[in-house]
């Protein structure tokens, strides 16, 4: 079975400290990693896949197979990243459902 | 708005009754998702079509719960003999079918079981 597991409920950082929000998986084939955000009153929205290898926001998040993590980071916190992020996996070759944690909810205060 | 959209945005209901939310999907998407995500948790998968077909089925759907994609475009979901336990935000997504397709959420339904 397969299982994204998020430790964190709640992470508070300071307006331009770094931040790392963790995300670990645990998959026995080759599995798709992806971030979604939910900014306050939005929808769900899709913040960065692990095949891209690209840069949203500032935010990277480079997938770490031999420690099944996939933990998102960006250098410098701006107020606007407070929000609730989500992992969620994808199994390859099946019906694209996705598997998500319980989710970080991202606070930056002044 | 042309995302992804859902109707209606909140439903009270009392225990007992039946309850049907829709959603619409983006147009030129061929797969439709619906997931459950109750406080404190992450959306968990339901039941998901690839046009009018439901390919797949969570053990979490039980007998109560019914899904449909008539003309493969929107679809509908049914909850009868509603429970307190199936009080959440019902949340739906589409997206292509092509592989690596990003999946586009609506803002979901949120369902409260009085």
């Amino acid at each position: 079975a397969q299982r994204v597991t998020q430790p964190e409920k709640l992470l508070s950082v300071f307006k331009g400290a770094p931040v790392e929000l963790k995300c670990n998986y645990s998959y026995s084939g080759s599995p798709e990693l992806f971030w979604y955000v939910q900014y306050s009153r939005q929808r769900l929205q899709l913040l960065l896949r692990h095949i891209s290898r690209e840069s949203i926001k500032g935010f990277t998040a480079d997938l770490n197979k031999g420690e099944t993590s996939f933990h998102l980071k960006k250098p410098f916190a701006q107020e606007e990243d407070s929000a609730m992020y989500y992992c969620a996996l994808r199994s390859t070759g099946t019906a694209s459902k996705l598997t998500f944690g319980t989710g970080t909810r991202l606070q930056v205060t002044l | 708005d042309t995302g992804v959209s859902q109707d209606p945005r909140h439903k009270i209901t009392k225990r007992g009754q039946n309850v049907t939310f829709r959603c619409d999907p983006i147009s030129e998407h061929n797969r439709l998702y619906w997931y459950r995500q109750t406080l404190g948790q992450g959306p968990e998968f339901l039941t998901y079509f690839q046009n009018e077909a439901q390919l797949e089925k969570s053990r979490l759907l039980s007998d109560r719960f019914s899904a449909e994609r008539p003309k493969g475009s929107f679809s509908t979901l049914e909850i009868q003999r509603t429970e307190q336990g199936d009080s959440a935000m019902y949340l739906c997504a589409s997206s292509q079918v092509m592989g690596g397709a990003e999946a586009f959420f609506g803002q979901g339904t949120r369902l409260t079981v009085v």
